[in-house]
């Protein structure tokens, strides 16, 4: 079954208003790494948070992993039609030999 | 710097048919992999690589082949093409199984 999980599956905003996707595991995560896909495009690696209770930022987005490293949040402030597109999150599971394993992803829809 | 270079961008195959999906990375990266992607849907792992000759399979390896003779190339077979293989196929590749991931482009593929 799937290791890591994301929710919500989709998200409509209007212009202007935040988004936030969480992503939870069930086991601890040496790290967690978010990535970006605009419709019709591949994955693109925005960011890996490595630390317990670490947060960073890339403009309007904010990235937060747990403390006990088993859960993450992605957060856009005013979202904006360039935000569209499917946000995953992936860890390296060590049931699954410390591969990397996405969740599901979010899908994001931001009505201008 | 090309990164990872996919080839064909798009295929239609009959029922039958077979095919090669290409996939080539300039970065040196020991780490390769395979996924597909339906409509709406997240990523599942077809097959992997943690170097030339070694090869396993992922989530869902059913229907494919893979060979890794080169750290450069990884390419994907289809034997018998079948309508449920209709996918966007993506090669990836990292340093090592916990580290962010380069993704090509895809290849969108149709069995009519």
């Amino acid at each position: 079954g799937q290791q890591v999980m994301q929710i919500p599956q989709y998200q409509h905003v209007q212009e202007g208003e935040d988004f936030t996707t969480y992503c939870n595991s069930s086991t601890t995560l040496s790290n967690i790494q978010w990535y970006k896909q605009r419709p019709g495009g591949h994955p693109v690696f925005l960011i890996q948070l490595v630390k317990s209770g670490e947060v960073k930022k890339q403009k309007r987005l904010t990235f937060q992993f747990g403390e006990a490293k088993k859960n993450s949040s992605l957060h856009i402030t005013a979202t904006q039609t360039t935000d569209v597109g499917t946000y995953f999150c992936a860890g390296p599971v060590r049931n699954a030999g410390n591969m990397l394993t996405f969740g599901g992803g979010t899908r994001l829809m931001v009505k201008p | 710097n090309a990164g990872v270079t996919q080839t064909p961008k798009f295929r239609i195959l009959k029922i039958g048919q077979s095919m090669t999906l290409q996939c080539t990375q300039d970065m040196n990266h020991n780490y390769m992999y395979w996924y597909r992607q339906d409509p709406g849907m997240g990523l599942k792992l077809i097959y992997y690589s943690v170097g030339a000759g070694i090869t396993d399979k992922g989530e869902v390896p059913n229907g494919y082949n893979v060979s890794r003779s080169t750290t450069e190339d990884f390419p994907l077979r289809l034997e018998l093409a079948a309508p449920s293989q209709t996918s966007v196929y993506f090669c990836a590749s990292s340093s090592l199984g916990n580290q962010p991931q380069h993704f090509g482009d895809g290849t969108r593929l149709s069995i009519l």
